[in-house]
């Protein structure tokens, strides 16, 4: 199994300009999760979904969109990116079996905006 | 203020040292999850706990519910333990972990 997989590993962006992350996992997990780790914060949440075509925002969802098509993908888009959304992000999955168990995460993704 | 408060926020040992990394936090939770977080920035879980005390290999993590306090305790420290340890919570409504700040752990030979 590839578990969790995001790409790009690294992306430089101009302010303005919109983008897409990826994040697959083969797990067959129903919980996937988009996060944001800035320096001396936690992670903060930015959407999340409990199984295909089930999205929520989380605690910092503003500039961002997901959709879930399917149990596998969990694209994180920006839309129109600024300089505030310089950050590495990360996208978790985990399995439900009555509760929500430990979260898998990716190898991140770099973002600066420029 | 933060709902999960780690302490220390940095933390240097010796080898063979027994390290504590603690764990507190305001709300009602479901479950408590540890990470490790290397230098490359990769991020692995190492406990998922709701009660009691786990253990695995050298690591140990403990939770009191009633006092809302985690710890978690490396024996035996070797430098390749050296990475930032975060503490999340889930919350007792909705599907959403919240995260600590972490701990900068860093060994010595």
């Amino acid at each position: 199994n590839a578990g969790v997989t995001q790409t790009p590993k690294f992306q430089v962006l101009k302010t303005g300009q919109s983008m897409t992350l990826q994040c697959a996992q083969d797990m067959n997990h129903e919980y996937m999760s988009w996060y944001r780790q800035d320096p001396g914060m936690g992670l903060r949440l930015i959407h999340y979904s409990v199984g295909a075509g089930i999205t929520d925002q989380g605690e910092v969802p503003n500039g961002y969109n997901v959709s879930r098509s399917t149990t596998e993908d969990f694209p994180l888009r920006l839309l129109s990116a600024a300089p505030s959304q310089t950050s590495v992000y990360f996208c978790a999955s985990s399995s439900w079996t009555g509760s929500y168990n430990e979260q898998f995460f990716g190898p991140g993704t770099r973002l600066t905006v420029l | 203020k933060n709902e999960v408060e780690q302490s220390p926020q940095n933390l240097t040992a010796q080898e063979g040292e027994f390290i504590t990394i603690n764990c507190s936090y305001s709300v009602g939770i479901s479950a408590l999850h540890w990470l490790q977080q290397h230098p490359g920035g990769g991020i692995v879980s190492l406990f998922m706990l709701s009660s009691g005390k786990k253990k695995h290999g050298r690591l140990i993590a403990t939770i009191n519910i009633q006092e809302k306090h985690s710890s978690l305790h490396i024996t035996a420290s070797h430098p390749r333990d050296s990475a930032v340890y975060i503490c999340a919570v889930r919350k007792n409504t909705g599907n959403q972990f919240y995260f600590g700040t972490g701990t900068s752990l860093t060994v010595i030979p």
